[in-house]
């Protein structure tokens, strides 16, 4: 069964507006973290926002804010105002420390087009 | 640059043939991932090493395929009598036992293509 799931494939904007990438987990582990990661063109995964299993508080970074709910399994991420240089493939990772040495499961990934 | 750095970046191959891939980690982290990413797809973990010792690997990593990392610094990914289907970007990331949410920092990757 797949861990971790990102619905959308690929989504379009046009520069300045919201965007929110869906991701949905799956553990039974109560310890547990998320990530979202960044791959742009140059293919190099960035790390962008980090969230554990015991902390649902949303926060805000600059551009970049996060829902994480665990009653739907879910840990979205939105970038506020969209620039071109955020296009690039978006992954949602998850890990659980206790039993899987921190591996990460990823999704397939979304990739955000965001046009002048 | 002190980040985690992976040799070669490109390998271009013949089916049949052997080829090794380097990463170095950054140099405080203990912990060490290979993963392998094909076209379309997210990033699929292959093996982990804490210090020396590879701790798990995963079924994806056939017996064509043997990692090392030696003295618990740098690793090497072999890959024997390469297929088409080895064909992926393999990458590298490194953490630290310390940091409390193991984040991990990804190498450039080393993209594989089998002829």
């Amino acid at each position: 069964a797949q861990k971790v799931t990102q619905a959308q494939t690929e989504i379009s904007v046009v520069e300045k507006e919201d965007v929110t990438l869906d991701c949905v987990y799956e553990t039974r582990d109560t310890t547990y973290y998320l990530f979202w990661y960044k791959q742009p063109p140059s293919g190099e995964l960035v790390f962008l926002i980090r969230r554990n299993s015991f902390d649902e508080q949303n926060e805000i970074s600059g551009r970049y804010s996060w829902n994480f709910q665990k009653s739907t399994s879910s840990f979205n991420f939105t970038i506020t105002a969209s620039q071109v240089v955020d296009s690039a493939v978006y992954f949602c990772a998850l890990s659980e420390p206790l039993y899987n040495f921190n591996k990460f499961y990823f999704g397939s990934g979304t990739k955000l087009n965001v046009k002048p | 640059d002190t980040g985690v750095s992976q040799n070669p970046r490109h390998k271009i191959t013949k089916r049949g043939q052997n080829v090794t891939f380097r990463c170095d980690p950054i140099s405080e982290h203990n912990r060490l991932y290979w993963y392998r990413q094909t076209l379309g797809q997210g990033p699929e973990f292959l093996t982990y090493f804490q210090n020396e010792a590879q701790l798990e690997k995963s079924r994806l990593l056939s017996d064509r395929f043997s990692a090392e990392r030696p003295k618990g610094s740098f690793s090497t990914l072999e890959i024997q009598r390469t297929e088409q289907g080895d064909s992926a970007m393999y990458l590298c990331a490194s953490s630290s036992e310390r940091e409390a949410y193991n984040e991990q920092f990804f190498g450039p990757g080393t993209r594989l293509t089998v002829l």
